[in-house]
């Protein structure tokens, strides 16, 4: 199975910061099977980036993501009060599909 | 809109099989996959297994020998089915639908609560 190593497991940001969240794979992927949510409290998972830096419909330009091979990283570029969540990458490249471990942000 | 919706009952003896039901509207199960992904409470997501297009499935082989994923296309419904369910097994259960080219969850029900207990 993918291993998918996600850090930091939580940021505090302020308002207007920029934070990324690296994700790092234990088998290289290809970058059309990386994939981020956002889990807000109490909700389901929302797909925010697929294919590494393809953003959803309806996602904000401040979300965006990079990355190839093993080393993923995805970015917002300035944090508001409503991107507090939980975030995760996920892979489709192998069975089983597998989810990293999910980086909390928290707003100071 | 695509919508799905799981049903199925909150608590489970330990032990016991559990039965889900995933009911989807807005699409078609014979041109579209779904999932079954479950979250322990506080922590993170584990995909259970896939339903393809064409009918074929995929488990993650950790729980594979207890699960069986199936579907009645006619009534647009996807099942699960766990059995020998233990405490740790207690968690809320998601179905998703699932893209068949690069495998992610685009779509997702709300999530249906199962605990494990006596």
């Amino acid at each position: 199975a993918i291993v998918l190593n996600q850090s930091p497991s939580s940021i505090v940001a302020s308002q207007g910061e920029k934070v990324t969240i690296t994700c790092r794979a234990s088998s290289s992927i290809s970058s059309n099977y990386l994939h981020w949510y956002q889990q807000k409290p109490g909700a389901f998972p929302k797909l925010v980036i697929y294919s590494t830096s393809y953003r959803a419909s309806g996602i904000p330009s401040r979300f965006s993501g990079s990355g190839s091979g093993t080393s993923y990283s995805f970015t917002i570029s300035r944090v508001e009060a409503e991107d507090v969540a939980t975030y995760y990458c996920q892979q489709g490249s192998s069975n089983p599909l597998t989810f990293g471990s999910g980086t909390k942000l928290e707003i100071k | 809109q695509v919508q799905l919706k799981e049903s199925g009952p909150g608590l489970v003896q330990p032990s016991q099989t559990l039965s889900l039901t995933c009911t989807v509207s807005g699409l078609s199960l014979t041109s579209n996959s779904v999932s079954w992904i479950r979250q322990p409470p506080g922590k993170g997501l584990e995909w259970m297994g896939v339903i393809w297009s064409n009918g074929g499935t995929d488990y993650n082989s950790a729980i594979k020998s207890r699960l069986s994923i199936s579907r009645d296309t006619s009534k647009s419904q996807v099942f699960l089915k766990m059995n020998s369910l233990q405490t740790e097994d207690t968690a809320m259960y998601f179905c998703a639908r699932t893209d068949t080219g690069i495998p992610l969850f685009d779509y997702w029900g709300q999530g249906v609560m199962v605990t494990v207990s006596s």
